[in-house]
């Protein structure tokens, strides 16, 4: 299994609605990456969490609230939301930590539309 | 200050002609370097990454990729595209010494196939 599975596809919410996105991986990796993308831009990271604790935030709102639960999966809290907060998010996991020194794995994304 | 150029915005071949897709870095340090794949509304899918050693390195479907210190360049290529090479392609570089999990993006190049 080299799958990275996140869950919603798509997502439209409200300003004051309160969603998360899921991530799950079962290839036994340590690290786990949440990034944003807006259209036609690159890929912006937004949390990194190594053996299941937050060790990067890159000064990201408190309406995105990751969770780590488990060292399988990795959660965004969403609540709040302003309609410039809709794009591609993006969650990726590494065998240990620095993307750098790894090969990576990306999800396909949950596209989210605030409304 | 550290950042990735990709200077050609949008490229159209035709299937079966080579492909050479730009990417110059700006890095206070031996970088790490990465080449991904996004189709639309996809993950980002690693093509390839340079460490060290050999300069050309070769990735999935055909791609290589050729590390020039001297011009601070990591120019991707491919003999004979494919009308399924179609997509976005982005330029990444990391820091080599520091396990922090972020990669520096290019903005992209948009690659179109013509039949």
């Amino acid at each position: 299994d080299t799958e990275v599975t996140q869950t919603p596809k798509h997502l439209v919410m409200g300003m004051t609605n309160k969603k998360s996105l899921k991530c799950e991986q079962h290839m036994g990796h340590r690290a786990m990456y949440w990034y944003k993308q807006k259209a036609k831009k690159p890929p912006e990271l937004m949390f990194v969490y190594s053996y299941e604790k937050l060790s990067i935030n890159e000064s990201v709102p408190s309406r995105f609230s990751p969770e780590c639960p488990n060292s399988s999966l990795l959660n965004l809290h969403l609540h709040a939301l302003q309609p410039e907060d809709s794009a591609l998010y993006l969650c990726a996991s590494s065998q240990g930590e620095g993307l750098q020194g790894q090969k990576a794995f990306f999800g396909q994304g949950t596209r989210l539309t605030v409304v | 200050a550290q950042s990735v150029t990709q200077p050609d915005i949008h490229i159209t071949v035709s299937e079966g002609a080579s492909l050479e897709l730009r990417c110059n870095y700006s890095y206070g340090a031996t970088p790490y370097l990465f080449w991904y794949v996004q189709s639309p509304g996809q993950g980002l899918q690693l093509l390839l990454k340079y460490f060290s050693g050999d300069t050309l390195v070769q990735g999935i479907k055909g791609f290589e990729a050729e590390f020039k210190r001297s011009q601070s360049s990591f120019n991707l290529r491919k003999p004979s595209v494919h009308w399924s090479d179609a997509a976005e392609y982005f330029c990444a570089v990391g820091p080599y010494s520091s396990n922090t999990g972020k990669l520096i993006f290019g903005q992209g190049t948009t690659l179109q196939v013509k039949p």
